[in-house]
């Protein structure tokens, strides 16, 4: 199966910061989700994107499939933003197919 | 909608005892997973169904564990017996096609 690397493993951030966080994979993948898991631990997709860009408020995402690659950007960072932030890609042709999560952000903003 | 519903939110059992998970998918999503998250393995698929046809269980531990997609509507997650290991967040997630996997609120399982 394909491998999900993520960085930074956990970064902190003042109020009002800007941050990328990065996700690589070992192999070409068909979808690419991102997620954020908030301090109660419920699962939110922040962003489906396979390719180019989306913008969703301060939220932005990036993937470049040829160089296998994917950018989530957090502009002025709020408290309410912190938690994990998981990207996950979808393997196979066929609908529902398998969706590998890498390890996670771990993101703090201190007000 | 109401999302996808997960029950219970909280089990703690006994190890050897039977421990059922439940999961409603979103109306009108063809695809259900089940998924398991641990500190030291982070999440992981367990198995997927596709039309209630369950697809790829490669990710289900051992025989203990069994899940079921009797209709729609409706998808089961059994562990039996139950032992300590099991101890987890148990995530189910629906979606339609290959777009956005809509997460549930997990069950968390503890198994003394």
């Amino acid at each position: 199966g394909i491998q999900v690397e993520q960085s930074p493993p956990d970064l902190i951030l003042q109020e009002g910061a800007n941050s990328t966080l990065r996700c690589n994979f070992s192999d070409s993948v068909n979808n690419l989700q991102w997620f954020h898991q908030n301090p109660w631990g419920q699962l939110i997709n922040l962003f489906y994107i396979p390719s180019g860009t989306k913008q969703n408020g301060r939220l932005s995402a990036t993937t470049v499939a040829t160089e296998r690659y994917s950018l989530l950007y957090i502009s002025s960072s709020q408290t309410t933003d912190s938690g994990v932030y998981f990207c996950a890609g979808e393997e196979g042709e066929t609908s529902g197919s398998r969706l590998t999560f890498g390890e996670g952000t771990q993101l703090t903003v201190n007000p | 909608d109401a999302g996808v519903i997960q029950s219970p939110r909280h089990e703690v059992t006994e190890m050897g005892q039977e421990v059922t998970l439940r999961c409603k998918p979103i109306s009108g999503h063809n695809s259900l997973f089940w998924y398991r998250q641990t500190m030291m393995r982070g999440l992981e698929l367990l198995i997927y169904f596709n039309n209630n046809v369950p697809i790829d269980d490669s990710g289900m531990p051992e025989d203990r564990f069994s899940a079921k997609m009797p209709n729609a509507s409706f998808s089961t997650l059994k562990i039996q017996p139950s032992e300590p290991r099991d101890s987890a967040v148990y995530f189910c997630a629906s979606t339609v096609g290959l777009g956005t996997q809509y997460f549930g609120p997990g069950t968390r399982l503890l198994v003394l």
